[in-house]
């Protein structure tokens, strides 16, 4: 069964404070690595894709990187309106009947809280 | 370009009503989902639909039912809704190469 665990559960940090979410995972068949933002009341938003260990990308303050057990969300010099919960999903391969289907299984989440 | 679009934005229902939660999606996408988001439960997922026409199981499809529509078109249908089915209810489509995924903004479900 493909897992996801996320720590820490919350951080809060000061305007510029850099740190970094952890993503752990476990899964069958690794189409791709995921990270998604959400902010109180909306749906998810899709930050990254990672498809392959050693894989890295950027968006603003934020980079993301994979390792074949983990993933890290850094950011760099956060500011209050990176203040969201961070999720990690991974999506693995599971055929049922035949067919081959993605599967996305979430974490439960990181509250990042940035105060000015 | 819409994206995803889901209706109702909040609904209360009273335990035993039936009711269609609506989802559609402008970016040709063949794949699409429905999930629930509960405190401490995360994101589950309770049907998938991969093409127009096809509809699978997910990890909580119990006391739940989805039609595919059309290819822009994806709903859930309870037709006896209970208390344990209060939640956050998201819909999402999946591009076909990449499996990004993009989520609409939400119905927040209560049953009383």
């Amino acid at each position: 069964e493909d897992q996801v665990t996320q720590s820490p559960e919350a951080l809060r940090l000061q305007e510029g404070e850099s740190s970094s979410l952890n993503c752990s995972y476990t899964v069958s068949g690794l189409r791709g690595l995921f990270w998604y933002r959400q902010d109180p009341g909306k749906g998810p938003e899709f930050l990254f894709t990672l498809y392959s260990a050693g894989e890295e990308k950027e968006k603003e303050r934020l980079k993301a990187t994979l390792t074949k057990k983990e993933s890290f969300l850094h950011i760099t010099a956060p500011k209050p309106e990176d203040s969201a919960t961070y999720l990690c999903a991974v999506q693995g391969e599971w055929i049922t009947g035949g067919t081959s289907y993605g599967k996305l299984t979430f974490g439960q989440g990181t509250i990042l809280t940035v105060h000015p | 370009n819409a994206g995803v679009t889901q209706t109702p934005k909040f609904q209360v229902l009273k335990t035993g009503q039936s009711m269609t939660l609506q989802c559609a999606q402008d970016m040709n996408h063949n794949s699409m989902y429905w999930y629930r988001q509960d405190p401490g439960m995360g994101l589950r997922l309770i049907y998938y639909s991969a093409s127009e026409g096809t509809t699978d199981k997910g990890e909580v499809p119990n006391g739940y039912n989805v039609s595919r529509l059309n290819k822009r078109e994806f709903s859930l249908r309870l037709e006896s809704a209970a208390p344990s089915q209060t939640s956050v209810y998201f819909c999402a489509s999946e591009t076909t190469f990449t499996y990004e995924q993009y989520f609409g903004p939400g119905t927040r479900l209560t049953v009383t």
